[in-house]
């Protein structure tokens, strides 16, 4: 069954913590992506990686950081430095960067 | 000025009522758009996607694109309580900008 993976479901973050988000498909696509979804907002990009070991930030890559050392697996952190963690995190892949995108069922990340 | 405008809704409507979603995007060099449902609590579903200006149809679902007016609509027929959700719009030429999504509820 392909699909994409994200864990954990709900996620809480004490003060001054780093926290990552794990993201894992089986679709075999190159290109995934992370989103924040704040109620009323829509999604926003916070980076996005066409292939393995090369990603680039989006709109809103302030405070988080990511790595793709395998195609199968997009890892986000959320730093300290995010004031405002607070949100839903989606992960996305496609097979290529301009075809559709399919998402996981997010992350809700909460402040303790 | 977001560069993808939706309105928010709510939008109620009677169960087997034709629904019209509709979006508005700034940017010409956007070449693919795209529809999501959203069910609470869950990632955004596919629904249709296209390159074009024009229609295109999948069951009850019908993607409208203007690029000369620069509007994305979606016309769902036969409406039912099972497509109660948010609707996000989505356009982009590398990666994908999103509307904000409007809320549909469908009245049994």
């Amino acid at each position: 069954d392909g699909g994409i993976t994200q864990s954990p479901k709900y996620l809480f973050r004490k003060e001054g913590q780093n926290v990552t988000l794990s993201c894992e498909q089986n679709l075999n696509h190159d290109a995934m992506y992370w989103y924040r979804q704040d109620p009323g907002q829509g999604l926003r990009l916070i980076y996005y990686s066409q292939i393995v070991n090369d990603f680039q930030k989006g709109d809103i890559a302030e405070g988080y950081s990511v790595s793709r050392e395998k195609k199968e697996s997009f890892p986000l952190t959320v730093t300290s430095a995010q004031k405002n963690p607070t949100a839903f995190y989606l992960c996305a892949s496609s097979r290529q960067e301009n075809q559709p995108q399919h998402f996981g069922d997010g992350t809700r990340l909460s402040i303790l | 000025q977001k560069e993808v405008e939706q309105d928010p809704g709510p939008l109620s409507v009677p169960e087997g009522a034709i629904v019209s979603l509709n979006c508005t995007y700034s940017n010409s060099a956007f070449q693919y758009f795209m529809w999501y449902r959203q069910y609470s609590r869950k990632g955004p579903e596919l629904l249709m996607y296209t390159y074009s200006s024009g229609n295109k149809e999948d069951g009850r679902f019908t993607a409208q694109v203007d690029k000369s007016s620069k509007y994305i609509s979606l016309f769902i027929r036969d409406s039912q309580p099972s497509d109660s959700a948010t609707y996000l719009c989505a356009a982009g030429r590398r990666a994908l900008t999103f509307g904000s999504g409007t809320r549909l509820q469908v009245q049994p």
